[in-house]
């Protein structure tokens, strides 16, 4: 049973417009959730964090939205640039909980931005 | 080193062999996670390390598998009798503190079990 949830597998965007990736969650007790990059053959890269205490976060292109009552959260890029092609994880964790607060991962969105 | 570094890159094993794979954390990185990634799928928990003391392995899917940070530095992760299943990208990170934070991974060991 999956706790965190990126139902579409790719996205294709073009480049300088919006790219805007999705995730869903089940578990209430997740309270910080993340966003890693990742790369052919290297290790996800942390993109951007939110806490539960907050709506939305931004760190220059990129912007995290954490709707708790839909236990959806996105992550939107905008402009697109051709090196923001990559596999975007969404991840969650209880840090209050009693999981240890592990990262639980989705299974990645492919984003491709054409030139 | 500068970030989390994992060897060997890439391991090809026959079914039944055992298998050690490495991480060196960030220097002075308090807590190290190994993560098991499967072709198309997300990274998943396997265990978490807190300086030396294996805090939590409940992600580890058989007593096969070990891993081990004696000095609270290195950690190894060990696959005995290795199966096909086992095939997947073993990822290292860690944290300056604790669990709390965002992960560093590594680049990953792709162990494949023929």
């Amino acid at each position: 049973d999956q706790q965190v949830k990126q139902n579409s597998p790719s996205l294709s965007v073009q480049e300088g417009r919006i790219s805007i990736l999705n995730c869903d969650y089940t578990n209430s007790m997740f309270d910080y959730f993340l966003w890693y990059k990742k790369y052919p053959a290297e290790g996800p890269t942390f993109l951007i964090s939110i806490s539960s205490i907050k709506d939305k976060n931004e760190d220059g292109r990129f912007t995290v939205f954490l709707n708790k009552s839909a236990k959806h959260l996105s992550l939107h890029i905008v402009p697109s640039q051709p090196g923001d092609s990559a596999v975007y994880f969404c991840a969650a964790s209880a840090r209050y909980g009693g999981s240890q607060g592990n990262l639980i991962f989705g299974k990645g969105t492919k984003l491709s931005v054409k030139p | 080193g500068a970030g989390v570094s994992q060897s060997p890159r890439y391991k090809v094993a026959k079914r039944g062999q055992d298998v050690a794979l490495r991480c060196d954390p960030i220097s002075g990185h308090v807590s190290l996670f190994w993560y098991q990634q499967a072709l198309g799928q997300g990274p998943e928990f396997l265990t978490y390390f807190q300086n030396e003391a294996q805090l939590d392995k409940s992600g580890l899917p058989s007593d096969r598998f070990f891993a081990e940070r004696p000095e609270g530095s290195v950690s190894t992760l060990k696959i005995q009798r290795t199966q096909q299943e086992d095939s997947a990208v073993y990822l290292c990170a860690s944290s300056p503190r604790g669990i709390n934070e965002k992960l560093f991974f590594g680049s990953g060991t792709q162990l494949s079990v023929l």
